[in-house]
């Protein structure tokens, strides 16, 4: 089965602190990977996307993610919150089959000033 | 490049009424369109897949003659929920693709009220 789960529904830091959020997938064949960012009442915004280039992806707002194959994990991380980075975030994955998303359940990122 | 807008982005309608939402790509033409649903706090499901000049492809679960899609242009999509009641309440999100492309391109949502 093609999927992939995000632990951690609700996450929260300090700003100025670390942000690690988490994404796993788990798929047969190479996947797509993507992070988006949803503000309350809005559409998704795309943070920055895998599509087997280069491992360490750099997104847009100083975020990035990096794909380990071994892990199958596709984690997103910034170094320094901000207090605009509160927001809803998900991860998703798409195959070559067709152009079906499989998103995450999502995580919640709170940032406490 | 690459923006696709719905309308209308809120809408508020009576039970029983019908409901026509439209997602566009404003730059680019979309293979393929996406119909996704959004319950408060959880993720999107998509409802429904559909390509340009055939029928939409329903996900299990999701009533084809309550939720009636249409894509007649390349940039141009409709969701039309018919008799609708108000636990069809939720935030509705399209997204496009181009064709070989594997990025979907997400319109900025449809928050729907049934009353």
């Amino acid at each position: 089965a093609q999927s992939v789960t995000q632990l951690g529904s609700h996450v929260s830091v300090s700003e100025g602190a670390l942000v690690l959020l988490r994404c796993n997938y788990s798929s047969s064949v190479p996947p797509y990977l993507f992070w988006y960012v949803q503000y309350p009442n809005q559409g998704l915004q795309l943070l920055l996307k895998y599509t087997s280039a280069a491992t360490l992806v750099k997104g847009i707002n100083g975020f990035e993610a990096e794909f380990k194959k071994s892990e199958t994990s596709f984690h997103l991380t910034k170094p320094s919150a901000h207090m605009s980075d509160a927001a809803e975030y998900f991860c998703a994955v798409c195959f070559n089959t067709g152009n079906q998303f499989y998103f995450g359940t999502g995580t919640s990122l709170t940032v406490i000033p | 490049g690459a923006v696709v807008s719905q309308h209308p982005s809120w809408v508020i309608c009576k039970s029983g009424t019908s409901v026509k939402i439209e997602c566009r790509s404003l730059d680019f033409q979309a293979t393929t369109m996406f119909w996704y649903r959004q319950f408060p706090k959880q993720s999107l499901m998509l409802m429904a897949t559909s390509n340009e000049g055939s029928k939409a492809t329903y996900e299990q679960g999701v009533e084809k003659d309550k939720f009636l899609i249409n894509h007649a242009s390349l940039t141009l999509s409709t969701l039309t929920v018919t008799s609708a009641h108000p636990e069809d309440s939720s935030f509705y999100i399209c997204s496009a693709s181009r064709q070989g492309a594997q990025e979907q391109y997400f319109g900025p949502g449809t928050r729907l009220t049934v009353t």
